[in-house]
């Protein structure tokens, strides 16, 4: 398996711009989260679907910030308009429920924002 | 609410030293417990786990064990190596709960 994937892994982009990054999930995988990592607020839970849906986005930091999930295997986190305080580290994750990795989070590489 | 507490860092061992990562937790149910490791420029990745008290979760030489009397889960290896160098995350999922809490990270670094 690929594992999770995330597009791009570096953005570098100016305050006011909209930002999008992409997630693709483990395949059969029905949980799926984004992470925001900082030095200052550490891993931050943002958004996570089950089965595509938005279960709890009480994480999204303010209305700038967006999720979808269209399908079992794509999602977008969205940002507009970016500002210099939201350079991060993003990272999606995706997990199963049952078989032997329940309760496990697979990680993707994570995409590095810097808003200038 | 469910919480996880871990030792500040970062810790700075030489190679072949002994390692302990402190970790405590406050949780309502029976949670299961997790040590994730992050190496430099990646994502999380589970290191071990342990599903219910008294389970001893155990990878690349790295042990801990499930203590729901201390609720501790503290992470240890007898001879640490310049490749362990990286940050480690404890964390909870509790019974039927979709989130896992993470603790805020020990980062480890390990002198040749």
């Amino acid at each position: 398996d690929a594992g999770v994937i995330q597009s791009p892994r570096h953005e570098v982009t100016e305050m006011g711009q909209e930002v999008t990054l992409r997630c693709k999930p483990i395949s059969g995988h029905d949980y799926l989260f984004w992470y925001r990592q900082t030095m200052m607020r550490g891993l931050e839970l943002l958004i996570y679907f089950n089965n595509n849906v938005p279960i709890d986005d009480s994480g999204m930091p303010e209305d700038r910030f967006s999720a979808k999930m269209p399908n079992a295997s794509f999602s977008t986190l969205k940002i507009q308009p970016s500002e210099p305080r939201d350079s991060a580290v993003y990272f999606c994750a995706s997990s199963k429920t049952g078989g032997a990795s329940y309760n496990e989070q697979f990680f993707g590489p994570g995409t590095r924002l810097t808003v200038l | 609410g469910d919480s996880v507490t871990q030792m500040e860092g970062p810790v700075t061992l030489s190679e072949e030293a002994f390692l302990t990562i402190n970790c405590t937790y406050t949780a309502t149910g029976y949670p299961s417990l997790f040590w994730y490791v992050q190496y430099p420029g990646e994502g999380l990745q589970l290191l071990l786990k342990a599903t219910k008290a008294d389970d001893k979760g155990s990878n690349k030489g790295f042990e801990a064990t499930y203590r729901k009397e201390t609720t501790s889960f503290h992470l240890e290896k007898g001879s640490v190596q310049v490749s362990d160098s990286a940050v480690y995350f404890c964390a909870l999922k509790d019974t039927g709960g979709f989130k896992t809490i993470f603790g805020a990270g020990t980062r480890l670094f390990v002198k040749a």
